[in-house]
């Protein structure tokens, strides 16, 4: 099975921040790459698709890149509601689905 | 609007068996892949199992042989039978709809149910 590792694990930062999480791949998987957000107690949210397609809706501070093996989920400006645990997801090897196992972003 | 509620899940004994539900609204279950992704309590997420639009059906390692995915089209509903129950399934189960209609798979989920847990234990 593809394994999807993400860092941090969990770190914090303030309102107005950039941030990026990263996820990679155990080996490639082109651009086969979604990411959610989910905060706690509720469903996963889907943000972007294809690695790099944002899901309608979903503001524009949000932008995912790379492939291969080697991904980015970028926050440009932090808001408040953003803070949640993020997860990304291959599906190259589909139907055999994976996640990574989340980044927390906490309010510093 | 596009929804998905699930239900049926309750606490249950070791070996024992649950069926789950996932009515559908604002589109037809069978014309898309669906899927069941669970989540053990504070931990990540994990794919269980799909079923394609044509009626294939696949399912992770951990739930293969125990655990029966399936569909009513007349309720627009999803299922999954769930038997011989262990601890390490106790988990909240999410149905979750592959966006895709191209009449094969977009790989990625939207939208989600809200959740039913599931909890294994004497």
């Amino acid at each position: 099975a593809i394994r999807m590792t993400q860092s941090p694990s969990s770190f914090s930062a303030s309102t107005g921040d950039r941030v990026t999480i990263t996820c990679r791949a155990s080996q490639g998987i082109s651009s086969y790459l979604a990411w959610y957000q989910q905060k706690p107690g509720k469903a996963p949210k889907l943000l972007i698709y294809a690695a790099s397609t944002l899901q309608s809706g979903v503001p524009s501070r949000f932008s995912g890149s790379g492939s291969g093996t080697d991904f980015t989920l970028t926050i440009s400006c932090l808001q408040s509601e953003d803070f949640a645990t993020y997860y990304c997801q291959q599906y190259y090897s589909y139907p055999s689905i994976t996640f990574g196992q989340g980044t927390r972003l906490e309010i510093k | 609007e596009v929804q998905l509620v699930e239900s049926g899940g309750g606490l249950v004994q070791p070996g024992g068996s649950l069926r789950l539900s996932c009515a559908a609204s604002g589109f037809t279950v069978s014309s898309n892949y669906m899927s069941w992704v669970r989540q053990a309590p504070g931990k990540g997420l994990e794919w269980v199992s799909v079923i394609y639009s044509g009626g294939s059906t696949y399912y992770a390692d951990s739930v293969k042989g125990r655990f029966t995915i399936s569909r009513d089209n007349s309720k627009n509903t999803l299922y999954l039978q769930m038997n011989s129950l262990r601890a390490e399934d106790t988990a909240v189960y999410y149905c979750a709809r592959d966006p895709s209609t191209s009449g094969s798979y977009g790989g990625w989920f939207d939208p989600w149910g809200q959740g039913t847990l599931v909890t294994v234990s004497s």
